[in-house]
């Protein structure tokens, strides 16, 4: 299967800090997808990007689509301790789904 | 809009039964559903690719005759996990796509199943 691999593996920031996280990939696709999970629930999608360089945004967070279709960032501004979970990244082409390792956030009050 | 549910949310049974988890699309057809593993602490594995009305997609690995999949109807799939045992205690979560759509996913609430 495809490697996806996120950066960094857990954060540890400061309620009000802004965060940055990205993902890699070993092949190029078309699609690159962002969720949240929070524990012991199912992701959710946060940000969807379609097209080499697009930048989406999604109130405080935002994601861009690299140029090289090989990566992505997320970043999330502001954090507030709501914003604590694990941060997916997702690939997809049509029947095939791709998970990267995930990147955990906690956000100290 | 597009609310996936999952049942039961968790289940505790013992080596050697069965257990079905259903996943059901609330509020849209799915003509494919997806199965998903997740260990503590790591990312989402996907099983196996369910599309209404035909067999199940299982991924290298995955033992088809163990994990049981059905999508009977664009609402819903089933996985049976056959004669289980401890090791296939796990966190199992199922994403529906919305008939027509190419790359949406919503996600379950996920299945906590322990086996002892």
């Amino acid at each position: 299967g495809q490697q996806l691999n996120q950066s960094p593996q857990s954060m540890f920031i400061q309620e009000g800090e802004d965060v940055s996280m990205n993902c890699t990939s070993s092949s190029i696709f078309n699609t690159w997808l962002w969720y949240k999970q929070d524990p012991g629930e199912g992701p959710v999608l946060l940000i969807a990007l379609y097209k080499a360089g697009e930048l989406t945004s999604n109130g405080r967070l935002t994601a861009q689509f690299g140029i090289t279709r090989k990566d992505s960032f997320l970043n999330i501004s502001a954090s507030i301790p709501s914003d604590v979970g694990i941060y997916f990244c997702a690939e997809t082409t049509g029947n095939q789904f791709y998970f990267g390792t995930g990147t955990s956030l906690t956000v100290i009050p | 809009g597009a609310v996936v549910s999952q049942h039961p949310s968790w289940v505790i049974c013992k080596s050697g039964t069965s257990v079905k988890i259903e996943c059901r699309s609330l509020d849209f057809q799915a003509t494919t559903m997806f199965w998903y593993r997740q260990f503590p602490k790591q990312s989402l594995m996907l099983m196996a690719t369910s599309n209404e009305g035909s067999k199940a997609t299982y991924e290298q690995g995955v033992e088809k005759d163990k994990f049981l999949i059905n999508h009977a109807s664009l609402t819903l799939s089933t996985l049976t996990v056959t004669s289980a045992h401890p090791e296939d205690s796990s966190f199992y979560i199922c994403s529906a796509r919305p008939s027509g759509s190419s790359y949406e996913q919503y996600f379950g609430p996920g299945t906590r199943l322990t086996v002892t």
